[in-house]
């Protein structure tokens, strides 16, 4: 069975960091590209952030409004999924969910930006 | 980036009757691979989204057969048949064929 669990979320100031991680089980995780999405209290679902599979060579993307704060990456060897943060934003509150690839997401993860 | 727009934004439904929902993208999703990937995921209250359709048609292991995708190039539609109780909730299209991802805005199904 197909599982991803998000963790690291929670109460952090403006200008601080986070460091999300998405642990998985379940599949062959090295095989599969990844990805982060989010979503603020109330609204739609928004991409965050997306990293290649040992098959497909190629940069990290990242939607605009995060790029040069966030910084994506991957542990195969673990197979988890990791969402480094830098100066948050109070506009980067969400629930943030990871997905392997579009098909399967974890249930999601708090992270509140707030002084 | 690509907007995707969807209609309408509410659709309430009565048990057993059909809904559907039209997606709208600005450009078109053909890949350079050939493929179309325009998703469509659902999401209850308080639950993640779960994708039920990728590149328009292919029902997702598990998906009821009362989902059905369709379209071509720009405009794609969500059908559910029959609709049932669990079938509550927000639908979204979403393109994967450029970076960045989108989404549309989300379209709240309500049973009536």
């Amino acid at each position: 069975e197909v599982q991803l669990v998000e963790s690291g979320g929670g109460l952090v100031q403006p200008g601080r960091s986070l460091r999300l991680s998405c642990t998985t089980s379940g599949f062959t995780f090295g095989d599969f590209a990844m990805s982060w999405f989010r979503q603020a209290p109330g609204k739609g679902l928004e991409w965050v952030a997306f990293i290649r599979g040992k098959v497909w060579p190629g940069p990290t993307e990242y939607a605009a409004s995060v790029k040069g704060r966030f910084t994506m990456s991957r542990d195969d060897s673990k197979s988890i999924a990791y969402l480094q943060m830098d100066s948050l934003k109070t506009e980067d509150t969400a629930v943030y969910f990871c997905s392997r690839f579009n098909d399967f997401w974890g249930q999601g993860t708090l992270v509140t930006v707030s002084s | 980036d690509i907007l995707m727009t969807q209609t309408p934004l509410s659709s309430p439904v009565t048990l057993g009757q059909s809904a559907s929902i039209s997606c709208r993208s600005s450009q078109s999703l053909v890949h350079s691979d050939g493929n179309t990937y325009l998703s469509w995921l659902h999401q209850r209250p308080g639950q993640p989204p779960r994708l039920l359709i990728n590149k328009i048609s292919n029902r997702i292991s598990g998906v009821p057969d009362r989902f059905s995708g369709s379209g071509a190039g720009t405009d794609f539609t969500l059908k559910i048949s029959r609709v049932e109780a669990e079938d509550a909730g927000v639908y979204y299209c979403m393109q994967a064929t450029q970076f960045p991802r989108t989404f549309g805005q989300g379209t709240k199904v309500e049973i009536k």
